[in-house]
C-alpha cells in the first residue's frame, strides 16, 4: 500500500513570495490533514478535510494561507505572501473515516525555509 | 480544550537500559492517546494508541504505554534501549471527535538519544 505522498520535499523562498505544497493521501482515505511543525515543537493542525469539505480550519492563518482538496483526493496548501515565521515542516496526513481506526498516516513533509 | 505535556525535551539513555518518556494529558472528555515517533527527515509513525480498551498498550518495536487516569498520564516505556530507537517522540491526545473527525493535539516532543 502506497503511503502519503508530498512534494516538494524542500523549498527555499524569500519573504513575500508565494509557495504551494501538494499532498496525495492514501487511496480510500476520506480525511486529510495539514499540519505545521515549527522546529522544536509538535505538529499543529492547520486544516482538516472530510472528502472535499473543510471540517476544521480554526488555526489556519486565512489572510495568507489557503488550502483546497478538489474531488476529495489530492490537496494543495498555499502561502501567499510568505513570512519568515512560516519556516517550518508542513506535514500532510490522512485517515480512514468510517472505520474509527483513529490512526493518522503521515507523509514525509515539506521543509520550507523563508529567507 | 485538550492538551499534552511532555516532561523532558531531551532524554539520554545507555544502550540496553530502560527507556521512559513521560506524557501527561488534559482532556474534558475520556481521551484517546497516542505515541508517535519521528526519525530525521521523515514523517510521524504511530507507535501505539489507547482508545479506552486495555490500559496497558503494546506497540511496535517493543514499546508499551500505560494509561493512568488518576495521574492523567500515558508514559512510554521500553525495557531495553536499542541504537535504532534514537528519534523524536511525540505524545498526542484526541477527544475522539465526531464520526470521522479525529483531531490530534500534540506535545512538544522528546528527543531520545542512545548512548553506546
Amino acid at each position: 500500500e502506497a503511503g502519503v505522498a508530498q512534494s516538494p520535499r524542500y523549498k527555499i523562498i524569500e519573504k513575500r513570495q508565494s509557495v504551494a505544497f501538494w499532498c496525495n493521501p492514501i487511496s480510500g482515505h476520506a480525511t486529510l490533514y495539514w499540519y505545521q511543525q515549527i522546529l522544536g515543537q509538535g505538529p499543529k493542525l492547520l486544516i482538516q478535510f472530510q472528502n472535499n469539505g473543510v471540517v476544521d480550519d480554526s488555526q489556519l492563518p486565512k489572510d495568507r494561507f489557503s488550502a483546497e482538496r478538489l474531488k476529495g483526493v489530492d490537496s494543495t496548501l498555499k502561502i501567499q505572501p510568505a513570512k519568515l515565521e512560516d519556516s517550518a515542516v508542513y506535514l500532510c496526513a490522512s485517515s480512514i473515516s468510517g472505520g474509527r481506526t483513529y490512526e493518522q498516516y503521515f507523509g514525509p513533509g515539506t521543509r520550507l525555509t523563508v529567507t | 480544550a485538550q492538551s499534552v505535556t511532555q516532561l523532558g525535551s531531551h532524554v539520554s539513555v545507555s544502550e540496553g537500559a530502560l527507556v521512559l518518556l513521560r506524557c501527561n494529558y488534559s482532556s474534558s472528555v475520556p481521551p484517546y492517546l497516542f505515541w508517535y515517533v519521528q526519525y530525521p527527515n521523515q514523517g510521524l509513525q504511530l507507535l501505539l494508541k489507547y482508545t479506552s480498551a486495555a490500559t496497558l498498550v503494546k506497540g511496535i518495536n517493543g514499546f508499551e504505554a500505560e494509561f493512568k487516569k488518576s495521574e492523567t498520564s500515558f508514559h512510554l516505556t521500553k525495557p531495553s534501549a536499542h541504537m535504532s530507537d534514537a528519534a523524536e517522540y511525540f505524545c498526542a491526545v484526541s477527544d475522539g471527535g465526531n464520526f470521522g473527525n479525529e483531531k490530534l493535539t500534540f506535545g512538544t516532543g522528546t528527543r531520545l538519544t542512545i548512548i553506546p
